[in-house]
């Protein structure tokens, strides 16, 4: 987990609210990425950023947004319109020299819709 | 496209006996490999990944895989388990063909359980 910081580690949400969950790295790593993941489903990726101020949609993005203003910093947002968010969300990030680099995991946040 | 297949979504095997996970993928070109581990409530860990050349890959913690190109299997090994190697252990494959970018597809994860 060294290297890549997430907040909260648990956090609790009403329905229809908007809630954003903070990725945070130190590894200099140019591309980093928001996965979901849910028992038995493995790994989703949400969405992906290759550059400061440029984003892709991953394989389930309704219902998300996110921002890479600045390199180190990788935000998501659930929005109210994602029909189901409980889950435990993963941030990552990698470097982008070399396309087999591995990509470096944060501890997660699990949120649960009340 | 690029997938993977975990088949068995728990293995059990006895401490100190040899145990494998199995991963098998499909590419359009030739692949990138990688094993994870995760431990509960954790975030993901490396812990090998194959690029070319030696099909045995050898990792952190003992771990090692062998890459079949045949038969299109990446198999995570380790000759002799330990309690603590109980975890939730990922494989994901990456398309050389897809150069530009760095999405992984990961496996739907296969439990291990090593018993005292």
């Amino acid at each position: 987990d060294g290297g890549i910081t997430q907040s909260p580690k648990y956090l609790f949400r009403k329905e229809g609210q908007n809630v954003t969950l903070s990725c945070e790295q130190n590894l200099n790593h140019d591309a980093m990425y928001w996965y979901r993941q849910d028992p038995g489903q493995g790994l989703r990726l949400i969405y992906y950023s290759q550059i400061v101020n440029d984003f892709q949609k991953g394989d389930i993005a309704e219902g998300y947004s996110v921002s890479r203003e600045k390199k180190e910093s990788f935000p998501l947002t659930v929005t109210s319109a994602q029909k189901n968010p409980t889950a435990f969300y993963l941030c990552a990030s990698s470097p982008r020299d070399r396309d087999y680099n591995e990509q470096f995991f944060g501890p997660g946040t699990r949120l649960t819709v009340l | 496209a690029q997938s993977v297949a975990q088949p068995e979504d728990q293995v059990n095997v006895a401490e100190g006996n040899p145990l494998t996970v199995k991963c098998t993928y499909s590419v359009s070109g030739n692949p990138y490999l990688f094993w994870y581990v995760q431990y509960p409530n954790r975030g993901l860990q490396f812990l090998l990944k194959y690029i070319t050349g030696d099909n045995l890959v050898k990792g952190s913690y003992g771990f090692e895989a062998e890459f079949n190109k045949s038969q299109t299997s990446f198999h995570l090994k380790k000759p002799s388990a330990l309690v603590s190697d109980s975890a939730l252990y990922f494989c994901a494959v990456r398309d050389r063909a897809g150069a530009g970018s760095y999405q992984l597809t990961f496996g739907k994860g296969t439990k291990l359980s090593v018993i005292p």
